[in-house]
């Protein structure tokens, strides 16, 4: 299994500001993701992370409003532009692997975002 | 990703076996079918998949209709640790759309 971390793991910040969350595995995967799930929702995939390729967005998020960084195999981020209260959310990074012949996602634990 | 449909909501005693429904009437044949659980302010964990057979693991076991129209992920002896909100996912590639799921609680 992948061990995944978040930073920061909570934040409240101010409309217009930006917030950029770090998502560290422990090892090297092919395939790490971004979702949005906002209160009492299910989650929502925002983007797929490639290494060294922008990301490719799902319908409803751009790259403007989200953009992803994902230098290495190991290690993408995440940054929520120019915040509104609407963007309060837990956005979790999580990694896919087929090692075991099939599509198991890990997920971290998830970066808890108010704005005010 | 075939649409899954879940109840809302199902409360199961500690100890009993949890049995969770859902329907995919539109799964196609190369779809998997996957289930998540997503406990209180954690990441969403893997439990099980499949594709036509029944699938046993040390979490749950997953029975899946012989036409592959529905699947019932069964949780042989619930716990109070087993509350979580489950999802069921049809997938046949990496990314994996998530409903509403069912949101299980185990009381004592």
């Amino acid at each position: 299994s992948a061990v995944i971390s978040q930073k920061p793991s909570r934040d409240i910040c101010q409309r217009g500001t930006s917030l950029t969350i770090q998502c560290q595995v422990d090892s090297q995967v092919t395939m790490m993701f971004w979702y949005r799930q906002q209160p009492g929702q299910s989650l929502t995939l925002i983007a797929t992370a490639n290494q060294g390729s922008e990301a490719t967005y799902e319908s409803g998020f751009v790259i403007d409003k989200f953009p992803i960084s994902r230098p290495n195999l190991t290690f993408s981020t995440l940054t929520v532009s120019n915040m509104s209260p609407e963007d309060s959310s837990i956005y979790l990074c999580s990694v896919g692997t087929y090692q075991r012949g099939y599509n198991e996602q890990f997920f971290g634990p998830g970066t808890r975002l108010t704005v005010l | 990703d075939a649409k899954t449909t879940q109840p809302p909501s199902m409360d199961c005693a500690e100890g009993r076996a949890a049995n969770l429904p859902c329907n995919h009437s539109t799964i196609s044949g190369n779809e998997y079918v996957y289930w998540y659980r997503q406990i209180h302010s954690q990441g969403p964990q893997y439990i099980i998949h499949g594709l036509k057979n029944n699938e046993t693991n040390e979490m749950a076991s997953l029975i899946i209709t012989e036409d592959r129209k529905s699947s019932t992920l069964i949780l042989p002896h619930a716990t109070l640790r087993d509350t979580a909100v489950y999802y069921c996912i049809a997938s046949n590639d990496y990314k994996l759309s998530f409903g509403a799921g069912t949101t299980v609680t185990v009381r004592a």
